[in-house]
């Protein structure tokens, strides 16, 4: 009954590996997003999703993949890693696209 | 495009003290305006909201106005805690053209000392 989880917490990886980090809700909430984190740029959104099997992109997309099978699970796919993709990353959710309650982050390091 | 400007920190202060962060923004449709809360190691947590204008979000003692006429929605507290102490961001979120966009500030980071 953890709300909202994220795994793995803590990643490290080689460029051009494919890498997923999966998202959680136990909510049943229809809308899900997917964050990053970078020094200097505040939270920068990637894709969301207002429902099962509806995706959008946001503001930095590229180098990534979402899929969402099922309401409780918004997972994040990079498909061939770069260093510009370490970063700290976050899955959010929320009954409406103006609530988002945040997970608790994935720090990825892309060697 | 839409945008987010908040004061850059760190910003210092007693305990006690009045506390103002300054977030200012541009949109092209009418946004909805947010202040969250990031405590070390920790996803962020919503700290009030406003949906439109002249609407005041409030919550655990903080406060902030939606003024569309100033394009503002300045985060104040009358008397902060050390507890207060983390990374505060202002947000919009704005639904326009058939395209979702939800905008984050740099943050700013508040230290509150005893």
């Amino acid at each position: 009954d953890a709300g909202i989880t994220q795994s793995p917490r803590y990643k490290i990886t080689e460029t051009g590996r494919q890498v997923t980090l999966m998202c959680h809700q136990t909510w049943s909430h229809s809308y899900m997003f997917w964050y990053r984190q970078d020094l200097g740029h505040g939270l920068r959104l990637i894709y969301y999703s207002a429902a099962a099997d509806i995706t959008d992109k946001g503001e930095v997309p590229d180098g990534y993949v979402v899929s969402r099978s099922k309401t409780e699970n918004f997972p994040l796919t990079l498909e061939s890693a770069t260093r510009s993709q370490t970063s700290v990353y976050f899955c959010a959710s929320g009954r409406t696209d103006n609530e988002q309650f945040f997970g608790p982050g994935t720090r990825l390091t892309v060697l | 495009g839409d945008s987010v400007t908040q004061m850059e920190g760190p910003v210092t202060l007693s305990e006690e003290a009045f506390l103002t962060i300054n977030c200012t923004y541009t949109a092209t449709g009418y946004p909805s305006l947010f202040w969250y809360v990031q405590y070390p190691g920790e996803g962020l947590q919503l700290l009030l909201k406003a949906t439109k204008a002249d609407d005041k979000g409030s919550n655990k003692g903080f406060e902030a106005t939606y003024r569309k006429e100033t394009t503002s929605f300045h985060l104040e507290k009358g008397s902060v805690q050390v507890s207060d102490s983390a990374v505060y961001f202002c947000a919009l979120s704005d639904f326009t053209s058939g395209t979702y966009k939800y905008i984050f500030g740099t943050g700013t980071r508040l230290k509150v000392l005893a």
